[in-house]
């Protein structure tokens, strides 16, 4: 079974700190695919990245930026100097390719002004 | 706006009404899911087609939930019978298909049951 867990419920933090968001997922596949989506107050969920299990090259976009490892089956999520407009639900998926998403529970952040 | 669309946005009804929501993917994808999420929780997945197959449908919550994509365009759900404990925001997904694609969310239907 897959299974993936984000056990920050919420985080608030002051804006210009950064920010980490974990995630830490379970898969009996050798080949898979991670994501993050983030959800705005106003409720659409938003495609922000997608890893798949060969690759473990982190990457880096903007203030963004992802940590994949494997070996601790973790693929975490940093905002750098975090504004009030990341203000948000992450959510942290697991896909095995032709499986459906399995969601995390999501992590709340608050950034205060 | 080529996005993924849901209508309606809101629905209110009351218990033991039937309800249809409809779906509108990106066009070039064909590939369509639903899910369901409640309050905390992440998505929860129900069921998806390939163009007009639906190829998973055992997650649907039970026999009241069925879910069409007649022509592999648009989808609808349905939920017959509504019952308090089916309120919750529905979410429609499209993709490519293939291994690992991302999915597209649209704005989503929130169901309200009195």
């Amino acid at each position: 079974a897959q299974k993936v867990t984000q056990a920050q419920t919420e985080i608030s933090v002051v804006e210009k700190e950064d920010v980490t968001l974990d995630c830490v997922y379970e898969t009996r596949d050798t080949t898979y695919y991670l994501f993050w989506y983030k959800q705005p107050p106003s409720g659409e969920l938003v495609f922000l990245i997608r890893r798949n299990s060969f690759d473990e090259q982190n990457e880096i976009s903007g203030r963004y930026s992802w940590n994949f490892q494997k070996s601790t089956s973790s693929f975490n999520f940093t905002i750098t100097a975090s504004q009030v407009v990341d203000s948000a639900v992450y959510f942290c998926a697991l896909s095995s390719g032709n499986t459906p998403l399995v969601f995390g529970k999501g992590t709340r952040l608050s950034v205060i002004a | 706006d080529t996005g993924v669309s849901q209508d309606p946005r809101h629905k209110i009804t009351k218990r033991g009404q039937n309800v249809t929501f409809r779906c509108d993917p990106i066009s070039e994808h064909n590939r369509l899911y639903w899910y369901r999420q409640t309050l905390g929780q992440g998505p929860e997945f129900l069921t998806y087609f390939q163009n007009e197959a639906q190829l998973e449908k055992s997650r649907l919550l039970s026999d009241r939930f069925s879910a069409e994509r007649p022509k592999g365009s648009f989808s609808t759900l349905e939920i017959q019978r509504t019952e308090q404990g089916d309120s919750a925001m529905y979410l429609c997904a499209s993709s490519f298909s293939g291994r690992g694609y991302e999915q597209y969310f649209g704005p989503g239907t929130r169901l309200t049951v009195t």
